[in-house]
């Protein structure tokens, strides 16, 4: 069974701070890795996909792989209130369908004014 | 990303009845998905629904319970058969686009109560 790890949270930090949020899955062969958004009560919004080793910025987004260590991570900096949120983390297997994806079961962030 | 709708948006559902869900896209996708996520919990994939061909279900899900239509490459439904208070859950649909990526954009998603 592949799984994907998360901490539940809640992660509370300060209006202005950088949020940390991170991920660990078991599938040693996944390729491909996207941070989801999920408001209560309203549906996954895609914020970010990473496919390669390294950094990707997006705004005030980093999406971070590291294939080697099965670990990627979600950065928000300047946060806001508007980020409160929960943050799934989303890996497709290796081999067959890419589209396949197996959800964390996310990490509950709160930014407080 | 493509504008994704579903009907209905929740009911509250009989125990034993069915309720068929339909996920409308505003572009033509090559892969649509549906998904369940039960109350505190993440996504699970139930199947994917193939244009032209039966579904292809993940394991736990079978078609007799939840049997899939998709008649063109933009709509596609679900049918929660039989239900029990376990079915209550959020079901999603979900597309990914044709733009070489695998990156897949979620609809508003149908929440269902069964009594």
């Amino acid at each position: 069974q592949k799984e994907v790890e998360q901490n539940s949270g809640p992660l509370s930090v300060p209006e202005g701070a950088i949020a940390s949020l991170n991920c660990t899955y078991s599938d040693r062969g996944s390729q491909s890795f996207f941070w989801y958004r999920q408001y209560s009560g309203k549906s996954p919004e895609l914020i970010m996909s990473i496919y390669s080793n390294g950094d990707k910025e997006d705004g005030r987004f980093t999406a971070q792989l590291n294939k080697a260590s099965q670990y990627v991570s979600l950065l928000i900096r300047d946060s806001q209130p508007s980020d409160s949120a929960t943050y799934l983390c989303a890996v497709t297997p290796s081999g067959g369908s890419n589209y396949k994806l197996t959800f964390g079961k996310g990490t509950l962030l709160t930014v407080n004014p | 990303s493509a504008v994704i709708s579903q009907k209905p948006s929740r009911d509250i559902c009989q125990r034993g009845t069915s309720l068929t869900i339909q996920c409308q896209v505003d572009s033509q996708v090559t892969m649509m998905f549906w998904y369940r996520q039960q109350p505190g919990q993440s996504l699970t994939l139930i199947a994917t629904a193939n244009q032209g061909s039966e579904a292809t279900y993940e394991s736990g899900f079978v078609i007799d319970k939840f049997p899939i239509s998709r008649p063109n490459l933009t709509f596609s439904t679900l049918t929660v058969s039989n239900m029990s208070p376990e079915d209550s859950s959020i079901y999603l649909c979900s597309v990914a686009m044709d733009r070489g990526t695998d990156e897949q954009y979620f609809g508003p998603g149908t929440r269902l109560t069964v009594t």
